[in-house]
């Protein structure tokens, strides 16, 4: 079955970039979304942004247009999150997830990586 | 944006049924998913399509969705039913995806 692998915790300085992975393996990656959701502590889900590999557009929430890239490596079957410009209010923990049904962005993620703690911090 | 809205908590006696509400413009018209987050771990889908259950899903988990409510059903509550629980549905306007604002579910 699929897995999705994410990259390890990540501390950074306010103002500079991170850039987080998530590795499927088991299965097949270009036909099925990803997205991107974060979870600062002690709050809700937030969703980012997210991209079908096979088409290769990604599409972004409002609140990050400008700071946040998401990208894949069909090569590797790995998707990237990279934001940029952090701040304190960036620290959280950041998912991958995929998308139930190929080529459909409908949600309903029915797996998702293990989660990256990012931390914003001088 | 399109806004879903949760009560923060639920509180429900072991062996009795738990009802978690999601509230949305018309989200009878859109299809609700139920994620279930126990602390420290990555969300799971408990409901998809407003009602449908994934595999490895036990029956006492149930949904239903209609005008301005979609409505999470747990029923023969276990202790291991605690937990954090979110709706999400994508935006078509927007081509964005949703999540509600989360209700922490406590067995008493």
């Amino acid at each position: 079955q699929v897995q999705l692998v994410q990259s390890g915790a990540e501390v950074k300085k306010p103002g500079s970039s991170v850039k987080v992975s998530c590795k499927a393996s088991g299965g097949t990656f270009s036909s099925y979304a990803i997205s991107w959701v974060r979870q600062a502590p002690g709050q809700g889900l937030e969703w980012m942004g997210g991209i079908i590999p096979i088409f290769g557009t990604a599409n972004y929430a409002q609140k990050f247009q400008g700071r946040v890239t998401i990208t894949t490596d069909e090569s590797t079957s790995t998707a990237y999150m990279e934001l940029s410009s952090l701040r304190s209010e960036d620290t959280a923990v950041y998912y991958c997830a995929r998308d139930k049904r190929e080529l459909l962005k409908l949600g309903a993620f029915d797996i998702w990586g293990q989660g990256t703690m990012v931390t914003v911090s001088s | 944006s399109y806004v879903l809205t949760q009560p923060p908590s639920v509180s429900v006696a072991p062996g009795q049924t738990a009802r978690i509400t999601c509230g949305g413009n018309n989200i009878g018209s859109k299809s609700v998913h139920w994620y279930q987050q126990k602390p420290g771990q990555a969300p799971v889908l408990v409901v998809y399509d407003d009602s449908d259950r994934p595999s490895g899903i036990p029956e006492r988990f149930s949904g239903s969705n209609s005008g301005n409510t979609a409505t999470l059903t747990i029923s023969r509550v276990e202790a291991g039913d605690e937990a954090d629980y979110y709706c999400q549905v994508w935006d078509s306007s927007s081509d964005h995806q949703v999540f509600g604002t989360g209700t922490k579910v406590t067995v008493l």
